[in-house]
């Protein structure tokens, strides 16, 4: 089992640029969350997706969007990029099981 | 609103000592998760509690769960070089059993 995989691992970005990032949950987990870090700071959730929609959405403009695939996989998509959006991105994967999330290695996302 | 405070969020200590890190939630929740991050790294599972009076213990490191009081320690005993890492808890918003809602961490420097 892979686990959670993100990519790209690291992207650097111009101001106003748009920008996807994409994640694959581990085997048997059917919700992705997204989690915004950063620099010094803990995870902020930005949204959830179940059964290919958003079920959560947390303090984030609406220039944050996301998707959810039928293999469960899941991409967010960030619009008119922001100097503020330079952040550690990760995924993270939970199973109707419960046990709490796993988190991806994250992607680094610089924005110039 | 659930809030999560954790403290300190500064520890350094030497190597050999024991410390505790307090995690306090501000509404009823019913799991609460405690996570190592190493810098630049994603976020790594340590233990899932979920029920009042939950003690876990991995290595040196020991979690409790008191769900009265809303709060949750995590104990380190006879720190090594190697705990050093931000330590982070997340606790299960109420009727939600997938999102997380996350204290600031505390940053651990065990010094030789």
């Amino acid at each position: 089992d892979a686990g959670v995989t993100q990519s790209p691992t690291h992207l650097i970005k111009t101001r106003g640029q748009q920008v996807t990032l994409r994640c694959s949950p581990k085997s048997g987990h059917d919700t992705v969350s997204w989690y915004q870090q950063a620099l010094g700071q803990g995870p902020q959730f930005i949204f959830q997706y179940y059964e290919e929609e958003e079920r959560q959405r947390g303090n984030f403009p609406d220039r944050f969007s996301g998707h959810q695939f039928p293999n469960y996989s899941s991409e967010l998509n960030v619009n008119a990029l922001l100097l503020g959006d330079s952040a550690l991105y990760l995924c993270a994967s939970s199973s109707p099981l419960g046990g709490g999330a796993f988190f991806g290695q994250g992607t680094r996302l610089t924005v110039v | 609103e659930l809030k999560v405070e954790q403290n300190p969020l500064f520890l350094s200590m030497q190597e050999g000592k024991n410390y505790t890190i307090y995690c306090n939630y501000s509404t009823t929740s019913d799991r609460l998760y405690w996570y190592r991050q190493d810098p630049g790294k994603s976020l790594e599972s340590l233990f899932v509690l979920l029920s009042n009076g939950a003690v876990k213990q991995e290595g040196r490191l020991m979690a409790s769960l008191d769900t009265k009081a809303r709060l949750s320690t995590l104990h380190i005993t006879a720190a090594v070089h190697d705990l050093s890492a931000t330590y982070f808890c997340a606790v299960g918003a109420a009727g939600n059993n997938r999102k997380l809602i996350w204290g600031l961490g505390t940053s651990l420097a065990v010094n030789p």
